[in-house]
């Protein structure tokens, strides 16, 4: 299983910039690394995901170094409303990834005015 | 995309009872999975919901204890048997698909079911 390490939490101030990164040392060959954001009470939902270099969509942007080892999910002027938990999965199931798309603990993100 | 409906959303039941926790998607789909997510806690793989065989479980999950059914491609049960406050947590049901733009795996979770023990 591709384990992830992330920083249990992390708070920031309205309209700042939030980078939370996450590492996967041994993530296979046809993995790719998926960003998902959840609320409380709410099941976790799809933010951003990748394989390679950068990627960005309305929401986030995801960098992802040459190595695969790490990836950063970049948050552009977070707002109140973005305090959830993100969790960074690795994994491949439809693309014959070696790995199952396993939780980490997540990182609790806060955000404050 | 796939959209994903749970019954209940919550339940208190009584110790020693058996709760059965319905997913409803709107499309279908291969793969289905269930997760328990303890208070706090991160998300925990239950076992994956096989279409017309039986459901393969995780280390520390038994088919005696979390009973899956899958009759077909957009629907699955999964009972908790013999409930103890220990099983107290919240029950998600996901479902994978082909990624949009053709990227990797998309998962998507049902609200979840509630379920507290007492």
């Amino acid at each position: 299983l591709a384990k992830t390490t992330q920083p249990i939490s992390m708070d920031s101030y309205e309209g700042q910039e939030v980078n939370i990164t996450c590492s996967h040392n041994n993530i296979a060959t046809n993995d790719y690394i998926t960003w998902y954001q959840q609320f409380p009470s709410q099941g976790p939902r799809f933010i951003i995901q990748g394989y390679k270099t950068k990627v960005t969509n309305e929401v986030a942007s995801l960098f992802i170094p040459a190595d695969r080892k790490s990836s950063t999910l970049s948050l552009p002027r977070v707002s109140l409303s973005d305090t959830a938990v993100y969790y960074c999965l690795v994994g491949g199931l439809l693309t014959g990834g070696g790995n199952k798309l396993t939780f980490g603990t997540g990182t609790q993100l806060k955000v404050e005015l | 995309s796939a959209v994903i409906s749970q019954k209940p959303s919550r339940d208190i039941c009584q110790r020693g009872t058996s709760l059965t926790i319905q997913c409803q998607v709107d499309s279908q789909v291969t793969m289905m999975f269930w997760y328990r997510q303890q208070p706090g806690q991160s998300l925990t793989l239950i076992a994956t919901a096989n279409q017309g065989s039986e459901a393969t479980y995780e280390s520390g999950f038994v088919i005696d204890k979390f009973p899956i059914s899958r009759p077909n491609l957009t629907f699955s049960t999964l009972t908790v048997s013999n409930m103890s406050p220990e099983d107290s947590s919240i029950y998600l049901c996901s479902v994978v698909t082909s990624g949009r733009r053709g990227l990797g795996d998309e998962q998507f979770f049902g609200p979840g079911t509630r379920l507290t023990v007492l």
